[in-house]
């Protein structure tokens, strides 16, 4: 059983639609990451909370906005989507935010953009 | 800057047979840490290993063992009798401790080798 659970683990959804990704961690850590891994791609760094702030953008559109209430708590926010951010979309945390500290991941959710 | 390579895009074995799955990696600073990480189809990320770049001791978990050669920047990974059940997307990554560098606390990944478990 996965310390990091992601809900849902499969979502399809339309240019127009708001969704959100749900992630929760069972570890005590206080980092959460959130990562995207596209066919053909190596894993992309998207965020990095660590003790809730935001320390890390990776450059990535504001139609991906994520949200970190507490430190085992990560959500991802989705509107006007396109066809290429369909992906898989991993939520991982740690310790914290430091070199050397072992991420863990969770499932996955598995995203569809029609 | 980091880099990891994995040169082997695809492997495909006949159960039983012993695999090794290449990992290269670069880095300027000499405190990093590398990592190994099962993806089976089901997409979660499973940890398997992480070596610090002071601890060169090969290491044996069961089936699994790990060889780190730091003259040659390898952190290769053997599976020993493979099973069906190891097919799957192996990722080697590395991280660095250096408060000061650009890279501080970001995990590298390779590009991952699909390993293929034939019965």
């Amino acid at each position: 059983e996965t310390g990091v659970t992601q809900t849902p683990r499969h979502l399809v959804m339309g240019m127009t639609n708001k969704k959100s990704l749900k992630c929760e961690q069972h570890l005590g850590h206080n980092a959460m990451y959130w990562y995207k891994q596209s066919a053909k791609k190596p894993l992309e760094l998207m965020f990095v909370y660590n003790f809730k702030e935001q320390t890390e953008n990776n450059s990535v559109p504001s139609r991906f906005s994520p949200e970190c209430p507490n430190s085992s708590h990560l959500f991802l926010h989705l509107h006007t989507l396109q066809p290429e951010d369909s992906a898989l979309y991993l939520c991982a945390s740690s310790q914290e935010y430091r070199g050397g500290n072992t991420i863990y991941f969770g499932e996955g959710s598995w995203l569809t953009v029609v | 800057a980091q880099k990891v390579t994995q040169a082997q895009t695809e492997i495909s074995v006949v159960e039983k047979e012993d695999v090794t799955l290449d990992c290269v990696y670069e880095t300027r600073d000499t405190t990093y840490y590398l990592f190994w990480y099962k993806q089976p189809p089901s997409g979660e990320l499973v940890f398997l290993i992480r070596r610090n770049s002071f601890d060169e001791q090969n290491e044996i978990s069961g089936r699994y063992s790990w060889n780190f050669q730091k003259s040659t920047s390898s952190f290769n990974f053997t599976i020993t009798a493979s099973q069906v059940v190891d097919s799957a997307v192996y990722f080697c990554a590395l991280s660095d401790s250096n408060a000061g560098g650009t890279s501080y606390g970001k995990l590298t990944f390779g590009q991952g080798t699909i390993l293929t478990v034939h019965p």
